[in-house]
């Protein structure tokens, strides 16, 4: 059974500073894909990981992928109150059908 | 444009009741899904959908019921077997073959009085 898991749960940081989360997942998987969630909003595709070594950058924010650790990181640099949300990666069962396997979400706070 | 929409924003439910939630999108995309969210915490798959008139159940479908009977809607019945259905309800859709990337709608937020 495929298992996603994020960390930290919940990070608070200043503006201007860099930090990195990271999400583990448990069994083989080429798929990964990291959202944005505001208080009491849906979910905001960010990136789309589809290969071991993918490197996506948007603004401040870059994912990268490493399929065989298992392991993908969304990092931030010179955080900015906007970026202040939860964000959730989510993993692609490759066991039939497609399913996607969220992890729990980290919940980010940037303070000025 | 093009998107996925979901009504009503808020339902209140009485304990007993079945409630249906819409989901409907016009992406052209093969597959559908719903997720439950609770506070604090991830997405739990219900139920999802890769082609019209087939669906199959996710983690938590029991309590729940589905159809596909169009390729651009998914609708969702809570029923009165589902014990604790207060949650935020999302439902997705994505094609089936590439990134498969799901996009989401805004959700249904369900309240039981």
């Amino acid at each position: 059974e495929l298992k996603v898991e994020q960390n930290p749960l919940f990070l608070s940081m200043q503006e201007g500073k860099n930090y990195t989360i990271y999400c583990n997942y448990s069994t083989t998987s080429d798929r990964l894909y990291w959202y944005r969630q505001d208080p009491g909003k849906s979910l905001e595709s960010l990136f789309v990981l589809l290969s071991n070594g993918a490197v996506k950058q948007e603004g401040r924010l870059m994912a990268s992928l490493d399929t065989k650790a298992r392991l993908s990181t969304l990092h931030i640099t010179a955080a900015v109150h906007d970026l202040s949300a939860t964000y959730f990666c989510a993993v692609d069962s490759t066991q039939g059908a497609q399913k996607l396997v969220f992890g729990q979400g980290t919940r980010l706070t940037i303070n000025p | 444009d093009g998107g996925i929409t979901q009504s009503p924003k808020y339902l209140f439910r009485k304990e007993g009741q079945n409630v249906t939630l819409s989901c409907e999108q016009n992406l052209n995309h093969d597959a559908m899904y719903w997720y439950r969210q609770d506070p604090g915490q991830g997405l739990r798959l219900i139920y999802y959908s890769q082609i019209v008139n087939d669906f199959q159940k996710g983690d938590i479908a029991e309590g729940y019921s589905v159809s596909r009977e169009k390729k651009e809607s998914f609708p969702l019945t809570v029923t009165s077997a589902q014990k604790n259905p207060t949650a935020f309800y999302l439902c997705a859709s994505s094609w089936t073959s590439g990134g498969r990337e799901q996009f989401f709608g805004p959700g249904t937020r369900l309240t039981v009085l």
